[in-house]
């Protein structure tokens, strides 16, 4: 079993719809969330970080958190061209090891 | 200038070469890192540096050599690599080697490797 899983891609969405990317990862202890997203050539850029069990919202970004799922998604609402990109959950244990999924690349359509 | 900048930004080399990749930081980090990230598979980490001194050795051949100068600096020494080490190698930087509290990692726009 991976460390850190993310749904396979990759994903299509039209423009302005809601696209939806989950995680699940394998070590409970696991304190610390992030989606980071990388567009195609470029390196990986912080969009969320989560710690606590529930929602953040930043715009037209979510983060979802459920630990005793251990499940973390990223939903982004009014999908825009300009959002397709990969996006890659990263999950941080307590030992503090850094561990990121395969990515799951996202494909908006005018 | 950026955050974290990487050079050379593109490399190729002979499997019996001696390259340097270069990475330098102007955020006034703590620790620093190494990933490699090939087609298809999650970022791997390779090392970890926290105030100069490596902490972490992610079971790395030793034709990969790291060495830290000073924090704002970071090397990745290449030596007789294979084809299958022909990836994008990223560096990155974070306030403070405990992820779990400092947050995020900067990365800089990675030295994509080609080992023929």
């Amino acid at each position: 079993q991976k460390e850190v899983e993310q749904n396979s891609g990759p994903l299509s969405v039209p423009e302005g719809a809601i696209a939806s990317l989950n995680c699940t990862y394998s070590d409970r202890g696991s304190q610390s969330f992030f989606w980071y997203r990388q567009y195609s050539g470029k390196s990986p850029e912080l969009i969320m970080s989560i710690y606590s069990n529930g929602d953040k919202e930043d715009g037209r970004f979510t983060a979802q958190l459920n630990k005793a799922s251990q499940y973390v998604s990223l939903l982004i609402r009014d999908s825009q061209p300009s959002d397709s990109a990969t996006y890659l959950c990263a999950v941080i244990a307590a030992a503090g090891k850094s561990t990121f999924g395969d990515g799951t690349t996202l494909t908006v359509k005018p | 200038e950026t955050g974290v900048t990487q050079t050379p930004r593109h490399l190729v080399m002979g499997m019996t070469n001696k390259k340097s990749l270069k990475c330098e930081q102007h955020l006034g980090h703590n620790a620093m890192y190494w990933y490699k990230q090939s087609a298809k598979k999650p970022l791997e980490l390779m090392f970890v540096y926290s105030l100069e001194e490596r902490v972490e050795n992610n079971s790395v051949p030793s034709r990969f050599s790291p060495e830290c100068p000073n924090s704002s600096h970071l090397f990745l020494h290449l030596h007789t690599l294979q084809p299958e080490d022909s990836a994008l190698y990223l560096c990155a930087s974070s306030q403070d080697i405990r992820l779990a509290l400092s947050g995020e990692l900067f990365f800089g726009e990675g030295s994509r490797l080609t080992v023929l």
